[in-house]
């Protein structure tokens, strides 16, 4: 079945990087893209990225970007997210989720499957 | 940017009450919508996709409507575990979008 594992909990200092893996398995992975979900707390569900592991194409959300890489590992079948210059309203609950496309009309895979979660806190 | 209005950000219901939460979008997304359920401290879960297909495993008494700017999930018959959030997700382009979420709540 299809799996994605996430690093796990990160307590940070404003001003520093983050990076958080999740770890696929069950699928091939460069046939699907993977998105970063992150959900502040008492919040709601916020879409932050998105990157084919197949040739590395990437799209973010304004909020995030300049402030995000997405990277993956194919060998492993591992996708990573770094998130720079950390604030305190970058504490939040970061997912991965499989899917969608490049073009993702008709992505109907699209948030069937998630990692647990990593609850990322920063805090001085 | 596609937004996406959900209505009604809170609703307190009871058990065998048929509920009904209406997610909107800026403009046409086709049926690429899905809707989730979420529970304190777990990931979302996916009901529907499609915008009207029901993901394997989730009860029928969910359901979904809608194409275009104007969508629907139902539930037919309140059940004590579907007390949660309900989020929708556009995926018709990028950025993905959610809707602000619906929080169902015990009356």
């Amino acid at each position: 079945q299809v799996q994605l594992v996430q690093s796990g909990t990160e307590v940070k200092e404003p001003g520093a990087s983050l990076k958080v893996s999740c770890k696929t398995s069950g699928y091939t992975f460069t046939n699907y893209g993977i998105s970063w979900v992150r959900q502040a707390p008492g919040q709601g569900l916020e879409w932050m990225s998105w990157i084919s592991p197949y040739d590395g194409k990437t799209h973010y959300a304004q909020k995030v970007q300049g402030r995000v890489t997405m990277t993956t590992d194919t060998s492993t079948s591992t996708a990573y997210m770094e998130l720079r210059s950390l604030r305190s309203d970058d504490t939040a609950v970061y997912y991965c989720v499989r899917g969608p496309h490049l073009n993702p009309s008709g992505s109907y895979f699209m948030g069937e499957d998630w990692g647990q979660g990593t609850l990322v806190t920063v805090s001085s | 940017d596609i937004q996406m209005t959900q209505s009604p950000s809170s609703l307190s219901a009871s058990v065998g009450d048929r509920v009904t939460i209406t997610c909107r979008a800026s403009q046409g997304i086709r049926n690429d919508l899905g809707w989730y359920q979420q529970k304190p401290g777990k990931a979302p879960k996916r009901l529907i996709y499609g915008a009207t297909s029901l993901q394997s495993g989730v009860p029928s008494r969910f359901s979904g409507s809608g194409s275009g700017t104007e969508f629907t999930l139902t539930i037919s018959s309140l059940r004590p575990e579907d007390f949660a959030t309900y989020y929708c997700l556009q995926h018709n382009s990028y950025p993905l979008t959610f809707g602000g979420g619906t929080k169902v709540e015990i009356k």
